[in-house]
């Protein structure tokens, strides 16, 4: 049972594009949406995350856009680079007693272009 | 700085040998996690702990065991190995139990069962 939907399987963009990856999630008792990013033979690494009591969180060229009444979440790449090109990994968790697994969604592969 | 390291990168097997993937880190991490990932699949969680001598199942635990004896080290055991097992395991460490803060990954152990 996938809790996390993530969309696009795979983008391409030109460099300077604006990729946007989506995910929907269906419990509403997650609390904790990162996103991580892995390069090819690497592990996942965190690139930014946000709580449901924003709506919007930037970081540099990342920016992740949270609405919570439609249980979706996305991940804006601003004048994308050719370093971007990896794969994007959203994914949700529950704090309290379920000691924050993070449920993952199945992951974009994102192609970047000179 | 080591993080997480696993070991070995790169293992094939034979359908019904049994084999463990190491996991040590030395960030003083209390919980430590194990996921495979799979094409289309995303990461899934296999087991997990909270604390030395403290662990519980994630997502997909059949076919494999764990154990916690010591903060640093969280092996993954394939109790008889089937083609199905064929993927990538990460392991994960996090300072807390909470659902706050980075997962850190390793590299990777991929692993063909044939």
């Amino acid at each position: 049972q996938q809790q996390v939907k993530q969309s696009p399987q795979s983008l391409i963009v030109q460099k300077g594009g604006i990729p946007i990856i989506n995910c929907a999630y269906e419990n509403t008792a997650f609390d904790y949406f990162p996103w991580y990013q892995q390069f090819p033979g690497k592990g996942p690494a965190l690139l930014i995350a946000i709580r449901p009591d924003v709506s919007e969180k930037k970081e540099g060229r990342f920016t992740i856009s949270f609405n919570k009444s439609a249980k979706q979440f996305s991940l804006h790449i601003m004048d994308s680079q050719p370093g971007d090109s990896a794969t994007y990994f959203c994914a949700a968790s529950i704090g309290g007693t379920s000691y924050g697994k993070l449920t993952f969604g199945q992951g974009t592969i994102l192609t970047v272009h000179p | 700085n080591a993080g997480v390291t696993q070991t070995p990168k790169f293992q094939v097997l034979k359908t019904g040998q049994s084999m463990t993937l190491q996991c040590a880190q030395d960030m003083n991490h209390e919980y430590m996690s194990w996921y495979r990932q799979d094409p289309g699949m995303g990461l899934r969680l296999i087991h997990y702990s909270v604390g030395a001598g403290i662990t519980d199942q994630g997502e997909v635990p059949n076919g494999y065991n764990v154990s916690r004896s010591t903060t640093e080290d969280f092996p993954l055991r394939l109790l008889s190995a089937a083609p199905s097992q064929t993927s990538v395991y990460f392991c994960a460490s996090r300072a807390s139990q909470r659902n706050t803060g980075e997962l850190f990954f390793g590299e990777g152990s991929r692993l063909t069962v044939l």
